[in-house]
């Protein structure tokens, strides 16, 4: 099983800073892995997958880089809708076990 | 508009059943792969399950392998979790989610909006 870990737990910043969230995978996992945002109360929703691709609808402030086993999802400008927490997915592995790392809460300094 | 709604959540005594059911409305689910996942209070998402786009394929996690079932019904639009032996630490908001087109496993690019399931010993 693929093992996938994210840092910081907790990351206290202001609108406006930059934001930059980490996701370390066990194995080898290509570009195959996917950032999710969800808010108290709502379903996680995807903001990129491919390890860069911003999925539809989502602003150009968020960016994703990586391969391999590190991965960066950066906001290059927080703004207070951006406050939340964030998930990373691999979905590499076969036969498919594809779990989420234990996710970074963004908040309000 | 795409929807995934959840419905069958509920409580449940230790060591008993439930079937969640997840209906899909404004697009065909049949070219899609669909995900369970779920969520204990106040942790993480959890990856539980896997069913592909063309129903011959079906993966679960370890945690649920043998005790739960994931199947669909095309003609009814639906995706369904079959949960049996259940104990507390099932104790979860769990989300329907959906795969992107023709792919087994992919991101996962819609969820819907979440069952909750209570175990009580």
């Amino acid at each position: 099983e693929i093992l996938m870990t994210q840092s910081p737990a907790t990351l206290a910043l202001s609108p406006g800073e930059r934001a930059t969230l980490s996701c370390r995978a066990s194995r080898y996992v290509s570009t195959k892995l996917a950032w999710y945002q969800q808010k108290p109360g709502q379903a996680p929703r995807l903001f990129i997958y491919d390890a860069s691709t911003r999925a539809t609808g989502i602003p150009a402030r968020f960016s994703g880089s990586g391969s391999g086993t590190e991965f960066t999802l950066t906001i290059s400008s927080l703004q207070s809708e951006d406050f939340a927490f964030y998930y990373c997915q691999q979905y590499h592995d076969w036969p498919p076990n594809i779990p989420f790392g234990g996710g970074t809460k963004v908040e309000i300094k | 508009q795409v929807y995934l709604v959840e419905s069958g959540g509920g409580v449940v005594q230790s060591g008993g059943s439930l079937r969640v059911t997840c209906a899909a409305s404004g697009f065909s689910i049949t070219a899609y792969s669909f995900h369970w996942v779920r969520q204990a209070p106040g942790k993480g998402l959890e990856w539980l399950a896997v069913l592909s786009y063309d129903g011959k394929s079906k993966f679960y996690a370890e945690t649920v392998e043998g005790r739960f079932t994931i199947s669909r019904h095309n003609s009814q639009n639906t995706i369904f979790l079959q949960m049996d032996s259940l104990s507390p630490d099932d104790t979860a908001t769990y989300f329907c989610a959906r795969g992107m087109p023709l792919l087994v496993i992919s991101a996962i690019d819609f969820w819907g909006q979440g069952a909750l399931v209570i175990v009580s010993s």
